[in-house]
C-alpha cells in the first residue's frame, strides 16, 4: 500500500525557517504535492514536485528525491499567518487519486 | 467561478438517521472526491469518481454511497448514521494533466457532521 509519514507538530518563532519532512513507502510514485490547511478551513494546494529537486514559490520551497522516497516543505521568514497544518500527498503515475500524509501542525510564536 | 461548493455547512444527526451531503463544482473537472477528516488527523478517501457514471471506493467506503449523474454534482449518502461517522467531510475536484497525473485538488469548505 501507500503511506506518507510526517512529523506531527513543529513550533518556531516568527522569522525563522521550518522544514517539514515527508517520507513515503510506495512504488511507482510520480510526484509529491503539498497542501496547507488553517484551523476550521479547507486544504489548499501549495506546490507540486514532478521531478527531483527543489521548487521555489515565494517564501515556500519544496524538495523531492524519489530515489530516497523523501521530500520536504521549507517555510522561510515565518509569519504568524503560517500557523496551520501542512500535508504532503502523493499518487501513482496515471493514477486517479492522491494519498495524504497525517499532516504536520506548525505553530508560529511571536 | 464559485469553485467547489458543499451543503450543508453543519449538521447534527441522530443514530440511525440518513442524509445526503451535496457537492457541486463549476470548473468542469472530470475527477471528484469525498474525504473525511477526524480531529487532528489527515484526510481519508471515502469515494471518488473519474467522470459521470463512474465511481470507485476509496480507503474508508463502509457506511457511505455515492452517485455521479452529471459532471458538476457528486453527492455523498450516509445510511444509518453511526457515532463513528462524526467528522468533517470535504469534497474535492481536480483535472487530470496531459501526463496522466493528478496532483492539484480543489476543496470545498467542508461539512461538519455530528452523530449523537
Amino acid at each position: 500500500g501507500q503511506s506518507l509519514e510526517q512529523p506531527s507538530e513543529v513550533t518556531a518563532v516568527e522569522g525563522a525557517i521550518v522544514q517539514i519532512n515527508c517520507t513515503y513507502q510506495t512504488s511507482g510514485f510520480y510526484g509529491l504535492s503539498w497542501y496547507q490547511q488553517h484551523d476550521g478551513g479547507a486544504p489548499t494546494f501549495l506546490s507540486y514536485n514532478a521531478l527531483d529537486g527543489l521548487e521555489e514559490t515565494g517564501r515556500f520551497s519544496s524538495f523531492l528525491s524519489r530515489s530516497d522516497s523523501y521530500g520536504y516543505l521549507l517555510l522561510q521568514e515565518l509569519q504568524m499567518k503560517d500557523s496551520a497544518s501542512y500535508f504532503c500527498a502523493g499518487g501513482k503515475a496515471a493514477g486517479n487519486k492522491l494519498t495524504f500524509g497525517g499532516g504536520t501542525r506548525v505553530l508560529v510564536k511571536p | 467561478n464559485a469553485g467547489v461548493t458543499q451543503t450543508p455547512k453543519f449538521r447534527i444527526l441522530k443514530i440511525g438517521q440518513s442524509m445526503t451531503l451535496q457537492c457541486t463544482q463549476d470548473m468542469n473537472h472530470n475527477y471528484m472526491y469525498w474525504y473525511r477528516q477526524d480531529p487532528g488527523m489527515g484526510l481519508k478517501l471515502i469515494y471518488y469518481s473519474v467522470g459521470a457514471g463512474i465511481t470507485d471506493k476509496g480507503e474508508v467506503p463502509n457506511g457511505y454511497n455515492v452517485s455521479r449523474s452529471t459532471t458538476e454534482d457528486f453527492p455523498l449518502r450516509l445510511e444509518l448514521a453511526a457515532p463513528s461517522q462524526t467528522s468533517v467531510y470535504f469534497c474535492a475536484s481536480s483535472q487530470r494533466t496531459s501526463g496522466g497525473q493528478v496532483y492539484e485538488q480543489y476543496f470545498g469548505p467542508g461539512t461538519r457532521l455530528t452523530v449523537t
